[in-house]
């Protein structure tokens, strides 16, 4: 199964931005596909928060607040997670997930904190 | 409101089998899949396999292939998820999730239980 690539942390401070990043293998198009974003935070099932496939073709979880918003970078081969003004409960591991060819795929996770 | 209710804790031998039960409410049970997702300790998140509750088709996960069975019960809205022949590394909180088939558009994974921890030793 191919390997879905997150830095295993990141942090940046309340108010600011967070980009987190999932990175395909050079043989899986990111453009191909719908890239998952989860939430889990220590004890607590993963969360849904949103999909991005296009700018036309994306959905938020619910209840989940528009900061949270997804992207790809084509040249990059990457998915992003973007969370904008950050808050101290935005502290948690996020997960990247894709369908690539009759399984699922996580992502390792990143650990966010929010310093 | 979507919910998914699962079984409580177990502790197993290793060799012996587990079976995890999932069910769910608010929502009609046969318009979707259940996806079976584990975490080891202290690690990230691994799928196990998908079972449509449609039709009974499943989908395992090739490492698992062979050790786990996923069924389902319309009757209650449950699913259910055996392991057999448990290692000490299966020891994991084993979460069942809503889920649509793979290719499917839209949201997927968007419900999670609440996990059920599995510990295997001797």
């Amino acid at each position: 199964q191919p390997v879905l690539t997150q830095p295993p942390s990141s942090s940046a401070s309340p108010g600011e931005s967070a980009r987190l990043t999932c990175t395909l293998p050079s043989d899986i198009n990111v453009g191909s596909y719908n890239i998952y974003w989860y939430q889990q935070k220590p004890g607590s099932p993963p969360r849904y928060l949103l999909y991005y496939y296009s700018d036309s073709d994306k959905g938020q979880g619910s209840g989940v607040p528009s900061r949270f918003s997804g992207s790809k970078d084509a040249s990059a081969n990457t998915g992003i997670l973007l969370i904008s003004g950050l808050q101290s409960e935005d502290e948690a591991d996020y997960y990247c997930m894709i369908w690539p060819s009759n399984a699922w795929v996580f992502g390792g996770g990143t650990k966010l904190t929010v310093l | 409101q979507v919910q998914l209710v699962q079984s409580g804790a177990e502790v197993k031998k290793p060799g012996a089998s587990v079976k995890v039960s999932c069910k769910a409410s608010g929502y009609t049970f046969t318009s979707y899949g259940i996806s079976w997702v584990r975490q080891a300790p202290g690690q990230g998140l691994e799928w196990m396999g998908w079972i449509s509750a449609y039709n009974g088709n499943t989908n395992y996960a090739q490492k698992l292939q062979g050790r786990v069975t996923m069924t389902t019960d319309t009757s209650t809205s449950t699913a259910y998820m055996e392991l057999r022949s448990l290692r000490s590394d299966d020891t994991a909180v084993y979460y069942c999730a809503r889920a649509r088939r793979g290719a499917a558009p839209g949201p997927n994974f968007d419900y999670w239980g609440q996990g059920t921890l599995v510990t295997v030793s001797s």
